[in-house]
């Protein structure tokens, strides 16, 4: 199986911070990675695809970027909806696994 | 506009088997391009995909738990459903069901449902 690390797994910060969370697989995914956004007691909400392209109807404060084995979420401008946790799964090969989460906490 | 709906029992006792049925509304399940899966957090965890079934009934499984998982599909109904045997109390967890790109990712996800496995 492909392991997904997501780091940091705890990040503290304010509004209108710029923020980046990193994920590192276990071997490549070639550009094969999507992140999510969850918020509490809510589904998982898909934000970006094929490390880079943004889902329809995400604000472009987010963006994505790698490819390989490590790729990077960035939130340009932290707004207040923005808190919430963030995970990254990888669909190179099966089995499907996701990153153990990044949560986004204030500051 | 796609909506997933999970139903099932909230409790199921050790030893027996879950079961979950996903009902699909606002699209076909009998679409070319998706696959409709389930994946599970345990609470305050991260996420697990469980598998993934085609229209056709073709199927993917993670691995560790594929011994114990079926999925299967109900195109007349419009739904899929999952089952789950000899449950522990480590399958307690909010189970979604999701639409899956071709590829893998998670476009449409159900809004959870929790099972709690205890006596």
């Amino acid at each position: 199986d492909i392991q997904m690390t997501q780091s940091p797994s705890t990040l503290s910060a304010s509004v209108g911070d710029r923020v980046t969370i990193t994920c590192r697989a276990s071997q490549s995914v070639s550009g094969w990675l999507a992140w999510y956004q969850q918020k509490p007691g809510k589904a998982p909400k898909l934000l970006i695809y094929k490390a880079s392209s943004l889902e329809s109807g995400v604000p472009s404060r987010f963006s994505g970027s790698g490819s390989g084995t490590e790729f990077t979420l960035t939130i340009s401008s932290l707004q207040p909806d923005d808190f919430a946790s963030y995970f990254c799964q990888q669909y190179n090969t099966y089995p499907l696994t996701f990153g153990g989460g990044t949560k986004v906490e204030i500051k | 506009q796609l909506q997933l709906q999970e139903s099932g029992p909230g409790l199921v006792k050790p030893s027996e088997t879950l079961s979950l049925t996903c009902t699909v509304s606002g699209g076909s399940i009998s679409g070319t391009n998706y696959y409709w899966g389930w994946i599970r957090q345990p609470p305050g965890k991260g996420l697990e995909w469980i598998g993934s079934i085609y229209y056709s009934g073709s199927t993917y499984y993670n691995p560790t738990l594929k011994s114990r998982v079926t999925i299967s599909v109900d195109t007349s109904k419009n739904q899929f459903s999952l089952k789950v045997s000899s449950v522990t109390a480590a399958d307690t967890a909010v189970y979604y069901c999701a639409r899956l790109g071709l590829y893998g990712k998670v476009d449409y996800w159900g809004q959870g449902t929790l099972v709690t496995v205890s006596s």
